[in-house]
């Protein structure tokens, strides 16, 4: 139990584009989701808290007009990097916690590559 | 700032010892603690969480924490190969909502055979 998953695992783009990722909860339902990043060698960054049916809560320091997140459904939500630049490049990682154990569970994050 | 401190290492382990990880944190009001694991390209996996002062095992698995201390420790008994990675503390912030967590940078362990 407690699968979370990531689409897409890879993206390459050019810089200017936008790049949308999305983070699903399988076998259970997730009123609480986040968004992390992780540069190479580092440990993981929140940058935002995304609650179902309501606005994501950023962490400071994370712009929000850039990291559109949208949690839609119990079960989903989306990151949107708009006008992605080389260093926006990074590891992203989502997470999905249960109500029961208010423990969270990542997904196997996505890797972004802004050319 | 909320912080939580671990050792980077590399901790060096033979294969079949006891690997010891530790960690410490700022935030007195901290609930609940956890363990995740990170093979090198990967995402988190979460190995165990404990909420009371005291110990908890799970298979070769053991977690410490000591609440007054500010202290949280790991033990893997029997250390494999497989264990090889990093190892990330992280602890939830005191007040509020959301359960945010607040993670360590890690503890790479080298499980050597």
């Amino acid at each position: 139990g407690a699968v979370v998953s990531q689409h897409p695992s890879w993206v390459i783009c050019k810089s200017g584009t936008s790049v949308k990722i999305e983070c699903r909860s399988l076998d259970f339902q997730a009123t609480t989701m986040f968004w992390y990043r992780q540069f190479p060698k580092q440990s993981l960054m929140l940058m935002a808290t995304s609650n179902e049916g309501s606005k994501a809560t950023y962490e400071q320091g994370v712009e929000k007009d850039k990291f559109l997140i949208n949690h839609a459904s119990l079960t989903l939500s989306t990151l949107t990097v708009t006008s992605a630049h080389p260093e926006d490049s990074s590891f992203y990682i989502c997470s999905a916690m249960t109500q029961i154990q208010e423990t969270q569970y990542f997904g196997p994050g996505t890797r972004l590559l802004v050319l | 700032q909320k912080e939580v401190e671990q050792n980077s290492g590399p901790l060096s382990v033979p294969e079949g010892a006891i690997a010891s990880l530790n960690c410490t944190y700022s935030d007195r009001g901290s609930q609940s603690f956890f363990w995740y694991r990170q093979y090198s390209g990967k995402s988190p996996e979460l190995i165990m969480f404990i909420y009371s002062n005291g110990d908890k095992e799970d298979g070769r698995f053991t977690a410490q924490l000591n609440k007054a201390s500010q202290y949280v420790s790991l033990l893997i008994r029997d250390s494999q190969p497989s264990d090889s990675a990093t190892y990330l503390c992280a602890v939830t912030n005191s007040g509020g909502s959301n359960y945010k967590l607040t993670f360590g940078k890690g503890t790479l362990l080298t499980v050597n055979p």
